[in-house]
């Protein structure tokens, strides 16, 4: 099972919009509903941002939502803060209990 | 509140195995799976493996068929990772992880150098 394939980086302005993209396949993403997304900042233990396509576990802000269409899965980071900045998994239920992650996005907030 | 404490730093040599620790509280231990996931130096989060506590049924990506072993003890309600036949590759900070990748453990960095 190969990584989900996610752009190397992003950026955007403080207060601006940015989508990140996270693209498998019709045996991935595009099979099931169990699509993650995981902020990572380095050296501290990666929090999930979104489960489910497009749930947010409580205490994350209505600034993150997802997405899906097809076999890809999309992050959108609206109102974008200095602290947003981090990389950004995406994970996807692959079936038998098999799990794959992206390759992750590096999110610079200018 | 939910945590999963893992065990310390280790060094290892190359063709050695070894063995993580995750010991969870807060919530009761056989009703949800844990994964491990681990990060080398500058590379991506890399899904190994999951198990289901209440029966120990476990699964694992193809890629550490073989080599990996995850395990759990309800007595102490912990889990653990057994990585054998290192190699420099298997550097990485590894992290356990409850079921929906909701709550994480701090990560142990694992160093394989001869």
């Amino acid at each position: 099972q190969s990584a989900l394939t996610q752009p190397p980086s992003a950026s955007g302005s403080p207060g601006q919009s940015v989508t990140i993209s996270c693209t498998g396949t019709s045996s991935d993403i595009g099979a099931y509903k169990f699509v993650s997304w995981c902020q990572h900042h380095p050296g501290k233990a990666p929090k999930l941002m979104i489960y489910e396509v497009n749930k947010r576990p409580s205490g994350v802000p209505d600034r993150f939502s997802g997405s899906k269409s097809g076999n890809t899965a999309s992050l959108t980071v609206s109102g974008l803060q200095a602290e947003d900045e981090a990389d950004y998994y995406c994970s996807s239920y692959i079936g038998g209990n098999n799990y794959v992650f992206g390759t992750g996005t590096k999110l610079t907030v200018l | 509140q939910v945590q999963l404490v893992q065990s310390g730093a280790e060094v290892k040599t190359p063709g050695a195995s070894v063995k993580v620790s995750c010991k969870t509280s807060g919530y009761t231990f056989t009703s949800y799976y844990i994964h491990w996931v681990r990060q080398a130096p500058g590379q991506g989060l890399e899904w190994m493996g999951i198990i289901n506590p209440s029966d120990g049924d476990t699964s694992y990506t193809q890629k550490f068929q073989g080599r990996l072993t995850v395990t759990s003890d309800t007595s102490t309600s912990t889990v653990y990772m057994d990585l054998s036949s290192l190699r420099s590759e298997d550097t990485a900070v590894y992290y356990c992880t409850l079921a929906g990748f909701d709550y994480w453990g701090q990560g142990t960095l694992v160093n394989v150098s001869s």
